[in-house]
């Protein structure tokens, strides 16, 4: 199985400018999260979606959105890039087992906006 | 607010020693997970803990869960290069009621074995 897959996996965009980084996983995972990854800061979730058609917001989801028309599937939409968006970006997703979440990550999208 | 709070931040050592990582809230969680993340790659999952006290233990790694369910440790045993990295630890479901499928990392503690 190809697990979590992540596209493109570097891009450079300009301030302003739109994208939309692509995930796909083929686990049949109801749940699927977009994080981003600053150096020293760990994880901060932007957006989550506990399965096909609903999406709700993270810790820092201005300036993004998502939408979730099918299990597989959960792109994340950069408007009017910023500067500040300069990150690297995860997809993942999880199933709930008893009493856990456990996370599988893609391999991740470098974003710098210049 | 950060509710993980991940020691020590950097943590280089030698081949062969031993070492402890702590991950500490002040939030009970459902779960705890420690996951690696190697450079230009996404965190890979080692081990859940969803018991009190509970301890695993995978090859040369030793994870436990605090007995109140809001702290967790790592222990490396005779570390190798291999294990260079950075450590998270994250947490679902808290006191404040927190969505158990909601993940929420540490900044973690980035591990260098030299050989």
């Amino acid at each position: 199985n190809a697990g979590v897959t992540q596209t493109p996996k570097f891009r450079i965009l300009k301030i302003g400018q739109s994208m939309t980084l692509q995930c796909t996983q083929d686990m049949n995972h109801n749940y699927m999260y977009w994080y981003r990854q600053d150096p020293g800061m760990g994880l901060k979730l932007i957006y989550y979606s506990v399965g096909a058609g609903i999406t709700d917001k993270g810790e820092v989801p201005n300036g993004y959105n998502v939408s979730r028309s099918t299990t597989e599937d959960f792109p994340l939409r950069l408007e009017l890039a910023a500067p500040s968006q300069t990150s690297v970006y995860f997809c993942a997703s999880s199933y709930s087992g008893r009493g856990s979440t456990e996370a599988f990550f893609g391999q991740g999208t470098r974003l710098t906006v210049v | 607010t950060q509710l993980l709070e991940q020691s020590p931040q950097f943590l280089s050592i030698q081949e062969g020693e031993n070492l402890t990582v702590y991950c500490n809230s002040s939030s009970v969680f459902s779960s705890l997970q420690w996951y690696r993340q190697e450079p230009g790659e996404g965190p890979v999952l080692l081990v859940t803990v969803v018991t009190g006290g509970e301890v695993k233990k995978l090859k040369r790694l030793t994870f436990q869960f605090g007995d109140a369910r809001k702290d967790s440790s790592l222990h490396i045993t005779a570390a190798q290069p291999g294990d260079t990295g950075l450590y998270l630890c994250a947490g679902a479901g808290t006191n404040s009621g927190g969505s158990n499928y909601k993940l929420t990392f540490g900044k973690g503690t980035l591990l260098t074995v030299n050989p």
